[in-house]
């Protein structure tokens, strides 16, 4: 099983700021099976970044996703209130289980 | 619009069948490429991937519930159904379905179905 450890925990910025997510991989993954989404309070999951890099429909262009092997990464240019959330990364590998990091929590302050 | 919605119980007893049905709009499981997965939130915990249905009607099932998982399709009703057998408290919590689409992103997700095991 591929696990994803993300980190930090929890980041709290302030509007304008820049946020970096890290996500690593337990063992090394194609680009194009790591996603991220993002989960406000009360909603379900959206769908934000998918083979790493490539943004969603309607996905404003402050987010991005880089990375590959076991290290991706998931910046947000230009905090917004509206970012607050949590945000999770996915792998989905050549095989299941199709694991989910523990997510990082995006305060702005 | 693609949209998907839950349905199913909000409490479940213990050893019970836990079955939930998810309905979908805007797109077809007899499409190539599509496919429709479930996934649960257990409070305080990660998401968990569940299983997946495709439009060849092949399945994927998480390995450490496979003997509890079963996920079906109707491709004229739109729905696909996910029944977890022998529920315990540990399955208490909010279950997801969502579009798989050619990219493999789950986008978009239903907006869940709490489940509580007591």
């Amino acid at each position: 099983e591929i696990v994803l450890t993300q980190s930090p925990g929890t980041l709290s910025l302030s509007p304008g700021d820049r946020a970096t997510l890290s996500c690593r991989a337990s063992q090394s993954i194609s680009p194009t099976s790591l996603f991220w989404y993002q989960q406000k309070p009360g909603q379900a999951p959206r769908l934000l970044i998918y083979s790493a890099s490539s943004r969603a429909t309607g996905i404003p262009d402050r987010f991005s996703g880089s990375g590959s092997g076991t290290d991706f990464t998931l910046t947000i240019s230009r905090l917004e209130a509206e970012d607050s959330a949590l945000y999770y990364c996915q792998q989905y590998g050549n095989s299941p289980p199709y694991t989910f990091g523990q997510g990082t929590k995006l305060e702005i302050k | 619009q693609v949209t998907l919605k839950e349905s199913g119980p909000a409490l479940v007893k213990p050893a019970q069948t836990l079955t939930l049905t998810c309905t979908f709009s805007g797109f077809s499981l007899s499409t190539p490429g599509v496919g429709v997965s479930w996934m649960r939130h257990p409070p305080g915990k990660a998401l968990e991937w569940l299983a997946h249905i495709r439009w060849d009607d092949a399945k994927v099932y998480t390995p450490s519930l496979r003997s509890r998982l079963t996920i079906s399709k109707d491709t004229y009703r739109s729905e696909v159904v996910l029944t977890l057998a022998l529920m315990t408290p540990e399955d208490t919590a909010t279950y997801y379905c969502a579009r798989m689409g050619p990219n493999k992103g789950l986008d978009p997700w239903g907006q869940g179905n709490p489940v509580t095991v007591s």
